[in-house]
This record gives structure tokens, sequence and C-alpha cells, in this order.
């Protein structure tokens, strides 16, 4: 069972540049997220989806664009990278309900110059 | 005002201490609660839910004070092993979860 998978793990990107981040999930769950983790700040929301055709803005949701044709699939797009997306990325997915914790990807390391 | 905060440590305790962590969130709707770990440079995985009652797993206990808008976490008997950053998460009615910075624990032979 691969669980939350991510890719790429490492990716440095110039001012300006556009790429996605890919996030895949096995287990069939509905919900959906990613987060930022920046140093002392913990992670924070970016987007997040609790079905196929639905997304919702998180806290922080500036300069990142999101999808989700298929249960599996969740990517992220940063649309023109600046040096203050330079984070580490996770995904992360669940069940929908309160008492369902969220199992989280390996994460995605960015660096934008 | 952060939604969840946690005492940012770092905790450096020997072998075999007892440590505690506390949190408290600001969103009195809030549904349900964990503590996650977090290894360096990995990514977070739950180390257990936490239930209105407190609930109890091996060397960990966790309560929660809905009142006060609180909640811990309890380690016994610490081990080398344990050392790692303890996140606090709280989770709101959109399902969406809100994370504490974290506390950084050392545990030291």
């Amino acid at each position: 069972n691969a669980g939350v998978t991510q890719t790429p793990k490492f990716q440095v990107l110039k001012t300006g540049q556009s790429m996605t981040l890919q996030c895949a999930q096995d287990m069939n769950h509905e919900y959906m997220s990613w987060y930022r983790q920046d140093p002392g700040m913990g992670l924070r929301l970016i987007h997040y989806s609790v079905g196929a055709g639905i997304t919702d803005q998180g806290e922080v949701p500036n300069g990142y664009n999101v999808s989700r044709s298929t249960t599996e699939d969740f990517p992220l797009r940063l649309l023109s990278a600046a040096p203050s997306q330079t984070s580490v990325y996770f995904c992360a997915s669940s069940y929908l309900g309160q008492r369902y914790e969220q199992y989280f990807g390996p994460g995605t390391r960015l660096t934008v110059t | 005002r952060k939604e969840v905060e946690q005492d940012p440590g770092p905790f450096n305790v020997p072998e075999g201490a007892t440590v505690a962590f506390n949190c408290t969130y600001s969103n009195s709707a809030s549904q349900s609660f964990f503590w996650y770990r977090q290894d360096c440079r990995k990514e977070p995985k739950l180390l257990m839910s936490v239930y209105s009652s407190g609930n109890e797993d091996g060397r960990f206990t966790a309560q929660l004070n809905r009142a006060s808008q609180y909640i811990s976490l309890l380690i016994r008997d610490s081990k080398l092993s344990d050392s790692a950053t303890y996140l606090c998460v709280v989770k709101g009615n959109n399902n969406d979860m809100r994370f504490g910075a974290g506390t950084r624990l050392t545990v030291k032979p």
C-alpha cells in the first residue's frame, strides 16, 4: 500500500517559473489537502478538496492553484514562483468526518532563487 | 493570535523522565484534536487522537479541556526514540486541520 506519494522530492526554480507538484493517494480518501511548512510557523493549509471536482482555499492560497479531476490525484500548481514560496510542501489525505486523521506524503522541498 | 499555540521548547530531558506538553486553541467550535509526531525532515505522523474523556496509549496520555480550550500530552519513561517535534492539531468544521508550530523534544542518555 503506497499511501500518499509526492513528486518531486526536491526542486529548484528560478523566480517567475511555473511548475506542478504532484500528489496521489491510493486509499480512496475523499479529503485531500496541501500544506506548506516554514521554520517556526508550523504547517499552513494552502488548498483542500472534499472530493473530485471540489476545491477550496485554505489559509495561504495566493500564488497557488489546485484541481481535483479524480479521487486519487490532487496536483498543486505554482503559477509564477517567488522566493517567498521557498518551503517544504506536504500533501495529505483522509476520509471525511471529524474523527479521521490525515495521512501525509513525504514532502517536496522547493527552493526558489 | 495564532489559532493553535504551543510552547516551542526545546525540552531537553534525560531518559526515563516524564515530560508534558501543552497546547491551546482559539476556535471554540473545534471538533477533533490530535497529536502528531514529526521527525527531522520527515512528514508528520499521527501519534494519537485526543478524546474528551482523556486517553492513554502505552507511555502516552492525552487530555482535553474544552472549557479552557486546552490540550496536553504526557510522556512517561522517555526513550531516546521519543526525540522529535510534537505537533498539536485541531480540526474544524470543514475538515481542515490547524497545526501548532510544534514542541521540540530531545531525550538524552
